[in-house]
């Protein structure tokens, strides 16, 4: 049962634009996102977190938003940099259990000059 | 400060062996996870370790066990080894409070033959 999915897989998108990465749960225990990003034969990088208390969580051109009533969390990158070209993954823990990270499958963002 | 670091970062086995993975974490965190990623599966988590004591585990086989020292480094050990556990295995460290957030190392490649 996967708890938490990123249901694309990957995302192409222009320098400049904004990229947006979604991810949705099921664990209605979760209270705490993390986004980490992830270069090939590297550990993931920690990006940004939010709480469940908040709905928004802003560390300069990152974004994330939570929506608990749809379970859905987002990010956004805003402007999007060919340097953001990596694989993004949500992760989400219970605050009964929180030094176990359960993450999603990943999203490949693509940035194109 | 110098961030987790993970030995070795590449390693050879074959079928039936054992292999012992090294984690440092960063000076000062008392909490290292280990985690599983494979292609298939995604990331996966193994084990927490907080002072010494395993303060929760993921649904892996026996075979797949851990420790951490008085110097908070960790190591994991996997005997008996399997096709299946070829994978990057990745140790994250926090401070090892309920929302700290986990820093992860480069990780072990290990390939079972």
């Amino acid at each position: 049962d996967q708890q938490v999915k990123q249901n694309s897989p990957s995302l192409s998108v222009q320098e400049g634009r904004i990229s947006i990465l979604n991810c949705d749960y099921t664990n209605s225990m979760f209270d705490y996102f993390l986004w980490y990003k992830k270069y090939p034969a590297e550990g993931p990088t920690f990006l940004i977190s939010i709480s469940s208390i908040k709905d928004k969580n802003e560390d300069g051109r990152f974004t994330v938003f939570l929506n608990k009533s749809a379970k859905h969390l987002s990010l956004h990158i805003v402007p999007s940099q060919p340097g953001d070209s990596a694989v993004y993954f949500c992760a989400a823990s219970a605050l009964d259990s929180s030094y176990k990270l359960i993450f999603g499958s990943g999203t490949r963002l693509l940035v194109r000059p | 400060k110098a961030g987790v670091t993970q030995t070795p970062r590449y390693l050879i086995k074959t079928r039936g062996q054992q292999v012992t993975l090294s984690c440092s974490p960063i000076s000062g965190h008392r909490s290292v996870s280990w985690y599983q990623q494979t292609p298939g599966q995604g990331l996966q988590f193994l084990f927490e370790y907080f002072s010494e004591t395993q303060r929760n585990k993921g649904n892996f086989p026996g075979r797949f066990s851990g420790r951490q020292f008085s110097n908070s480094r960790s190591e994991m050990n996997v005997s008996t080894l399997e096709l299946g556990d070829s994978a990057l295995y990745l140790c994250a460290s926090s401070q090892g409070e309920t929302t700290d957030t986990q820093y992860f190392g480069p990780g072990t490649r290990l390939t079972v033959l």
